[in-house]
């Protein structure tokens, strides 16, 4: 069954270091979201990426973040200089044209900033 | 803007009987898409089941149902004959119906299947 992946499964930074979250979507998935949640809170949007551009970020989403999908395969979430409150599991996502409505999430990648 | 609201923080029953795990929503939207998404301790977000909102027929996927009450903005998960698999995380989530739309995620309740 075709899969999301994310590298890796756990990173810790030193606080005002760049950190780059990498993600492999679903081959033929269109739609590409990452989100993030902080250790016992709720799920939080963060962007969404169609067509090689930003669609819609959330307030979160400031200029120290920034997304790129560099080859056709990956997805990153790159974070310039972190701050101790960046600390949280980031989950990427992917859906496709058709079942857009059914996200299927990446295993997520624990980022700790110390 | 939506929201999505779990009154129900934790919640634990004993293997093999009855849970209902509640959810409201606030939308002004007509067409949309509710779920409930369930994280285990591995953490990765697992798809449960969806309700469309057009279809009155409550959605069921083996043990789990849904009681979705569209005009009091109410989308509860029924699980039958639970199981100690069943111990996780269960975020309800609201989507519109359009193409390329995030989730907006309730703040979770946490279920313990008790052996």
């Amino acid at each position: 069954e075709p899969e999301v992946t994310q590298t890796p499964s756990h990173q810790v930074t030193q606080m005002g270091q760049e950190v780059i979250l990498r993600c492999v979507p679903i081959s033929n998935h269109l739609y590409f979201y990452w989100y993030r949640q902080i250790l016992g809170q709720k799920v939080e949007f963060l962007v969404s990426f169609y067509n090689n551009e930003i669609s819609e970020k959330s307030e979160i989403f400031d200029d120290q973040f920034s997304v790129e999908r560099p080859d056709g395969s990956n997805f990153t979430l790159k974070i310039r200089s972190t701050k101790l409150e960046d600390s949280a599991m980031y989950f990427c996502a992917s859906s496709g044209r058709q079942n857009f409505w059914e996200a299927f999430f990446g295993q997520g990648t624990r980022l700790t900033v110390v | 803007a939506q929201t999505v609201t779990q009154s129900q923080p934790e919640m634990s029953v004993q293997e093999a009987e009855t849970v209902t795990l509640s959810c409201t929503y606030d939308t002004s939207e007509n067409n949309y898409y509710l779920f409930w998404y369930k994280q285990p301790p591995s953490r990765q977000m697992i798809l449960v089941i969806r309700q469309e909102a057009y279809k009155q027929q409550n959605a069921t996927e083996n043990r789990f149902s849904v009681n979705f009450q569209k005009a009091a903005k109410s989308f509860s998960l029924k699980i039958s004959d639970s199981q100690l698999g069943d111990t996780a995380m269960y975020f309800c989530a609201f989507m519109t119906s359009f193409g390329n739309e995030k989730l907006t995620f309730g703040t979770g309740t946490r279920l313990t299947i008790i052996p």
